[in-house]
């Protein structure tokens, strides 16, 4: 068990620019969530996937963000046309789930920390 | 929605002196409830959490009971350490049908020697 990877850990960008991360959950694990989290803050929600198929989606995630799942492994997260108000910690968690309210643990990556300029 | 609420921090505390933070939640249904724990420069992880009413979650010495007739998940430890120095996150989920978590803003934590 490798835990929950994310690359890059840290991206500057200019405004206007698309931006990729990637997240490689622990391998056995179904389920990966997205979240956005900014200083002085918890995480907020932003989609999740079981396996490859993307269940829920928060009304943050605006059409400039996209995320896929293929083949149920890692994950990407895209955000095109990025603004400064997208700076943020950008954080990937998986778990192992079977039913709703089962207590499922998440287990988060690092983050990937994304200043825009 | 779901909301979760926990006092403000930062909570200053001196080795071995008593720990509660405060976490109370809005919710449909019976939700399970967490604790996260965010050292220095790592990710979130798991600290303890409760499935159903009257649950008791422990570890490393850091308790909360899960108390629906308040609506409330607050964390205790009787005697902190220079090491549990972190942000404290309150979260819930499973409510209403949904697998989306909601977490506190979280609280920090500041033990001094």
């Amino acid at each position: 068990d490798t835990g929950v990877s994310q690359d890059p850990r840290h991206k500057i960008t200019k405004r206007g620019q698309n931006v990729t991360f990637r997240c490689d959950p622990i391998s056995e694990h179904n389920r990966l969530y997205w979240y956005r989290q900014t200083l002085g803050q918890g995480p907020e929600f932003l989609t999740y996937f079981q396996n490859e198929a993307q269940l829920e989606k928060s009304r943050l995630l605006s059409d400039r963000f996209s995320a896929e799942r293929p083949k149920g492994s890692f994950s990407t997260l895209e955000i095109q046309r990025t603004e400064q108000g997208d700076s943020a910690m950008y954080l990937c968690a998986s778990s192992l789930g079977s039913q709703v309210g089962a207590g499922e643990t998440q287990y988060f990556g690092p983050g990937t920390r994304l200043l825009v300029l | 929605g779901n909301s979760v609420t926990q006092m403000e921090g930062p909570v200053t505390l001196s080795e071995e002196a008593f720990l509660t933070i405060n976490c109370t939640y809005t919710a449909t249904g019976y939700p399970s409830l967490f604790w996260y724990v965010q050292y220095p420069g790592e990710g979130l992880q798991l600290l303890l959490k409760a499935t159903k009413a009257d649950d008791k979650g422990s570890n490393k010495g850091f308790e909360a009971t899960y108390r629906k007739e308040t609506t409330s998940f607050h964390l205790e430890k009787g005697s902190v350490q220079v090491s549990d120095s972190a942000v404290y996150f309150c979260a819930l989920s499973g409510s209403g049908g949904s697998y989306i978590p909601t977490f506190g803003r979280g609280t920090s934590l500041i033990v001094h020697p």
